[in-house]
């Protein structure tokens, strides 16, 4: 897949704590995307990112939840006071220019308990 | 916003069956692409296909962007094609953003 990397893989939060998705794009490319995949559902889009811009967070909730892309470092998905529908598979897609092949990462697993 | 059909929604091939996986979408795109998501989650990538017909290997795919419609064949499948496969869309004018359909979920026996 081009080189996305997600980390964890895995994570478990107890209901209230604060969860850190990271992402860092193939190198060279600019443009991030995070999706959410709820069980046996398809992938919905929830923000893209370029370097230091969000472009379009249309499809995050207004509360608690967060992203940014640094200009140094990965792209970060921070989910505040997490509740147990937060339970769901992120991923992370980046593409190097506007109407780009989007490559995605292996995902994070987020269990909240 | 634009709308991404995919069908069949399940299907359940013998090994060594052939098939065909379509999707439809509502407006004009600048990008398709399609994708398996294995039994353990991870996307890979299959095809870049705004338009034309492209293959790899036992896969191909066809997108005829004036009509809206993209298939995906698979020939000869094989236990290891299980998984589901999504389409992606990125409409023209739009705001570059990946929008995928619910898939279609592919189980394969031996």
């Amino acid at each position: 897949n081009a080189g996305v990397m997600q980390n964890p893989r895995h994570l478990v939060r107890r209901r209230g704590q604060e969860a850190r998705l990271r992402c860092s794009p193939v190198k060279g490319h600019s443009h991030v995307y995070w999706y959410r995949q709820l069980p046996e559902e398809g992938l919905k889009f929830m923000v893209y990112l370029q370097k230091e811009n969000i472009i379009d967070e249309s499809g995050m909730p207004k509360e608690r939840f967060s992203a940014e892309f640094p200009k140094e470092g990965p792209s970060i998905l921070r989910i505040q006071q997490v509740v147990r529908g937060d339970s769901a598979a992120y991923f992370c897609a980046s593409s190097p220019v506007w109407v780009g092949q989007a490559f995605f990462g292996q995902g994070t697993r987020l269990t909240v308990v | 916003g634009i709308q991404v059909e995919q069908s069949p929604p399940d299907l359940i091939l013998q090994e060594g069956a052939n098939s065909t996986l379509r999707c439809n979408f509502s407006d004009s795109v600048n990008n398709l692409q399609w994708f398996h998501q294995n039994p353990w989650g991870q996307l890979i990538n299959l095809f870049y296909i705004p338009s034309g017909t492209k293959q790899n290997g036992r896969l191909s795919a066809t997108t005829v962007a004036t009509e809206r419609y993209s298939l995906l064949y698979i020939s000869s499948s094989q236990t290891t094609d299980s998984g589901v496969y999504f389409c992606a869309v990125e409409i023209t004018g739009g705001s570059y953003i990946p929008t995928f359909g619910r898939g279609t979920s592919l189980i394969v026996h031996p």
